[in-house]
């Protein structure tokens, strides 16, 4: 089944200690890229990778991290957390990344920084 | 600067009536239109786009949207909706040179018996 996968889905952690939420497509996507959801704002863009090896800022990048060292994978890291990044977090992937290509999601990380 | 709006946050509507959940956009080029459709405790999920050609699009479930360019709108509308269409909506856009995705802020569409 095509699909994008993220791992975990439900994360508590605290301020200040490093993780990472791993994404993976098995659809030869070569375009990734991770939004974060906040209510009122809908979903902003963290990051973006239009292939291996090739990543950007979104809208919103600041005390985030990502890597593209493989085309299916595509993880998140957050060096030290801080509250204010508590929010649920989306993976998605796209052909290419040309601006009409559908988006295919993840199921979403929930993340809860104390 | 594109940017998206969703008029309603939430809009409650009876079983069997018709809705319509409204997005207006603001983008200087053109522009390729989206909605996404997320249920409770999933992921988003592309319920129709409009890339070019005719203005009105239309998705399998009944639901169908309208480009208005003169009026930069993309509004959402099914004639008849079902407990199942019980979710958020979203609309976004996309143009340039890459595939970012301008989100509104969402509409909970909460159909009632």
């Amino acid at each position: 089944e095509a699909q994008v996968t993220q791992n975990p889905r439900y994360l508590i952690t605290v301020t200040g200690k490093k993780l990472t939420v791993t994404c993976s497509q098995n659809m030869n996507h070569e375009y990734m890229s991770w939004y974060r959801q906040d209510p009122g704002l809908g979903l902003r863009q963290i990051y973006y990778s239009m292939n291996v090896e090739v990543t950007d800022k979104g809208d919103v990048p600041e005390g985030y991290k990502v890597s593209r060292k493989e085309k299916r994978n595509f993880p998140l890291i957050l060096e030290s957390p801080s509250p204010n990044q508590t929010s649920l977090y989306f993976c998605a992937s796209s052909l290419t990344g040309a601006a009409y290509n559908e988006q295919f999601f993840g199921p979403g990380t929930r993340l809860t920084v104390l | 600067a594109q940017s998206v709006t969703q008029l309603d946050s939430q809009v409650p509507v009876f079983e069997e009536a018709p809705v319509e959940l409204r997005c207006n956009y603001s983008s200087s080029v053109s522009v390729y239109l989206f909605w996404y459709v997320q249920y409770p405790n999933q992921g988003l999920q592309l319920l129709l786009k409009y890339l070019s050609g005719s203005t009105l699009v239309e998705s399998i479930n009944g639901f169908e949207a309208e480009f208005n360019k003169s009026q930069t709108s993309f509004h959402l509308r099914k004639p008849s909706v079902h407990i199942s269409d019980t979710a958020e909506y979203f609309c976004a856009v996309s143009s340039g040179g890459y595939n970012k995705l301008i989100f509104g802020a969402g509409t909970r569409l909460a159909v009632h018996p």
